[in-house]
């Protein structure tokens, strides 16, 4: 299989305050992971993707020192929204992928999303 | 960068009918693919096409890789209450940049 998951999958936080999402690949290596906003009624929107023991590479417009991106080992990422402010509030999905041909096996699958409230 | 048009936009559909929704781009892509998404959820990848006029089936779903290689379509058959959500194609090419398309919001009345 290819199962990804989230934590926390809701979150309220104070302005100001600083958020950290992780992504997990349960059952199998990500190589790639992909960190991705979704407002109400749109599209998913690529914010930045990352490499196991590389840094992220950021989508522009997407400020890289509010968006921590940590993709420490191959099963783990991590996205750290710093100095918090109601406009990112927001769905945070993220998404990982193994290293691998054309196929179904090495495609990207997502996790179940993270809904972020600022308050 | 690459677009992605995706129609329709939504869909009111009654119980039992097939559906029928596409892509198209003006650039070329070496990979399509078909997600669903459920409100409050990630999207789930129901299709992945990697060759030009190939033809995939999941069930219910039949996608096509378009020979031109810029279109995709994902057509449902028999349509069911539980096949209610936001339909997304992904196009990615060869520099391993995915796009997604706008979505497609389907709604089954039953």
């Amino acid at each position: 299989g290819a199962v990804v998951s989230q934590h926390p999958s809701r979150v309220i936080c104070k302005s100001g305050t600083s958020v950290k999402i992780e992504c997990r690949s349960l059952d199998f290596q990500a190589t790639t992971m992909f960190w991705y906003r979704q407002f109400p009624k749109q599209s998913l929107m690529l914010m930045a993707t990352s490499n196991e023991g590389s840094k992220a590479t950021y989508e522009q417009g997407v400020e890289k020192d509010k968006f921590l991106i940590n993709h420490a080992s191959l099963t783990l990422s991590t996205l750290t929204v710093t100095s918090a402010h109601p406009e990112d509030s927001s769905f945070y999905i993220c998404s990982a992928r193994r290293r691998g041909g054309l196929s179904l096996s090495s495609e990207q699958y997502f996790g179940p999303g993270t809904r972020l409230t600022v308050t | 960068g690459q677009q992605l048009n995706q129609s329709p936009q939504s869909m009111f559909i009654q119980e039992g009918e097939d559906v029928s929704m596409n892509c198209t781009s003006s650039s070329i892509f070496n990979t399509w693919l078909w997600y669903k998404q459920d409100p409050g959820e990630g999207p789930v990848l129901l299709i992945a096409l990697y060759k030009a006029g190939e033809l995939t089936s999941n069930g219910r779903l039949t996608a096509q890789f378009g020979i031109t290689r810029k279109d995709s379509f994902l057509n449902i058959s028999a349509s069911i209450p539980s096949d209610v959500g936001i339909y997304f194609c992904a196009g990615r090419n060869n520099n391993n940049d995915m796009r997604f398309g706008a979505g497609t919001r389907l709604t089954v009345k039953p």
